[in-house]
């Protein structure tokens, strides 16, 4: 039973352009979201995160949308550069509950062409 | 400052040995996690750790998998008696303190082969 999916396992954008990445969830649960970039042979590198009592976080050039009742959120990264492209990973947890524990996707891998 | 160390990178282990894994965490991190990722896919939770106790084990596929932090710092994972199954990524991971919203920080995996 796959609690967070990601149903694209590859996605290409052009330099500049916007990519965006997506994520559903099933555990009405989850409080708690995040999202990780990783590199070959590197471990995951939190990129971002969003509680439950917002629908948007924005560091810089990444933004992370979440609709809850829709149970969906979404990576945006604008402006894409080259450095971008690595395999991302959706991650949710429920927070308020005592469990620490994250529930991952399978991952999307960005390519972002020069 | 230091990040999540593992050792070894990578492990080769013959089918029925027993491998022992390590963790450093980020210094003055509470909790502790591991996780294993298999090719292609996210990673799946192992266990938990708050200091030196262990909080949350549901996630070890069998007896064969155990996991210690007798000091609340340094963590084992030990896997008994490998099998083929057991080929894959072991990420750690830590956090500041046990709250549900800490994030956890990972190290870089010991890519774990079982022949």
């Amino acid at each position: 039973d796959q609690q967070v999916k990601q149903n694209s396992p590859s996605l290409s954008v052009q330099e500049g352009r916007i990519s965006i990445l997506n994520c559903d969830y099933t555990n009405s649960m989850f409080d708690y979201f995040l999202w990780y970039k990783k590199y070959p042979a590197e471990g995951p590198t939190f990129l971002i995160s969003i509680s439950s009592i917002k629908d948007k976080n924005e560091d810089g050039r990444f933004t992370v949308f979440l609709n809850k009742s829709a149970k969906h959120l979404s990576l945006h990264i604008v402006p894409s550069q080259p450095g971008d492209s690595a395999v991302y990973f959706c991650a949710a947890s429920a927070s308020s509950s005592g469990t620490y524990k994250y529930i991952f996707g399978t991952g999307t891998r960005l390519k972002v062409l020069a | 400052g230091a990040g999540v160390s593992q050792s070894p990178r990578y492990k080769v282990a013959k089918r029925g040995q027993d491998v022992a894994l390590r963790c450093d965490p980020i210094s003055g991190h509470v909790s502790l996690f591991w996780y294993q990722q298999a090719l292609g896919q996210g990673p799946e939770f192992l266990t938990y750790f708050q200091n030196e106790a262990q909080l949350d084990k549901s996630g070890l596929p069998s007896d064969r998998f155990f996991a210690e932090r007798p000091e609340g710092s340094v963590s084992t994972l030990k896997i008994q008696r490998t099998q083929q199954e057991d080929s894959a990524v072991y990420l750690c991971a830590s956090s500041l303190a046990h709250r549900g919203t800490d994030t956890q920080y990972f190290g870089p995996g010991t890519r774990l082969t079982v022949l």
